[in-house]
């Protein structure tokens, strides 16, 4: 069966901290691994990986994806009270399906 | 570019009743639609897929005939949630893409259902 474990599931840091948060997957169909924002309301994108080791950046955001080892970190460098929010990790399979993982809920602390 | 909307927003019910979510690509033709939902403290669970035209495919466990999807236009999708119960209460969220997003799903802002 198809799953993606996320951690971890909370995290607790201060304004300025770098934080890793983590995705581990097991697919047997694999086309990409995307990640994902989610504050109140409906996720918003932030990376679609499909080469491993390929490093992918925005801002102070970055991830990558081994697929040998079946993994994708997003990194998230001088943390601001604006990056709290749950960082959803999905798989997307054959048809553009996504299954998502229960994701990892970032709170920063001023 | 590549806006969802959600109508409505919020809805609240009476158990037994049915209710209908509208999902529209505002700025682009969605040639699949697929719908999620998600329980409070959980994460998204695709209900189904839909494809402009064709019949929904649903995800093992999803009733297709408590969940009745049409995908009428290329800019619009309905979920018709039939003879709720409390159980249905859910956040709802729909997204589309189209051919040239290589594989990227723009979502709706989700509609929040309260089955009383």
């Amino acid at each position: 069966e198809d799953k993606v474990v996320q951690s971890p599931l909370s995290l607790v840091v201060h304004e300025g901290d770098t934080v890793t948060l983590n995705c581990s997957y097991e697919v047997t169909n694999f086309r990409s691994l995307l990640w994902y924002k989610q504050e109140k309301k409906a996720p918003t994108f932030l990376f679609m990986l499909t080469s491993s080791g390929i490093e992918k950046k925005s801002g102070r955001l970055s991830s990558i994806l081994d697929k040998k080892e079946l993994f994708s970190i997003l990194n998230i460098t001088a943390t601001q009270t604006g990056d709290s929010a749950v960082y959803l990790c999905a798989f997307e399979t054959s048809g553009s399906r996504l299954t998502f993982g229960e994701g990892t809920q970032l709170t920063v602390n001023p | 570019g590549a806006v969802v909307s959600q109508h409505p927003s919020r809805v609240i019910c009476k158990s037994g009743t049915s209710v209908k979510i509208e999902c529209r690509s505002l700025d682009f033709q969605a040639t699949t639609m697929f719908w999620y939902r998600q329980f409070p403290k959980q994460s998204l669970m695709l209900m189904a897929t839909s494809n402009e035209g064709s019949k929904a495919t649903y995800e093992q466990g999803v009733e297709k005939d408590k969940f009745l999807i049409n995908h009428a236009s290329l800019t619009l999708s309905t979920l018709t949630v039939t003879s709720a119960h409390p159980e249905d209460s859910s956040f709802y969220i729909c997204s589309a893409r189209f051919w040239e997003s290589y594989n990227e799903q723009f979502f709706g802002p989700g509609t929040r259902l309260t089955v009383l």
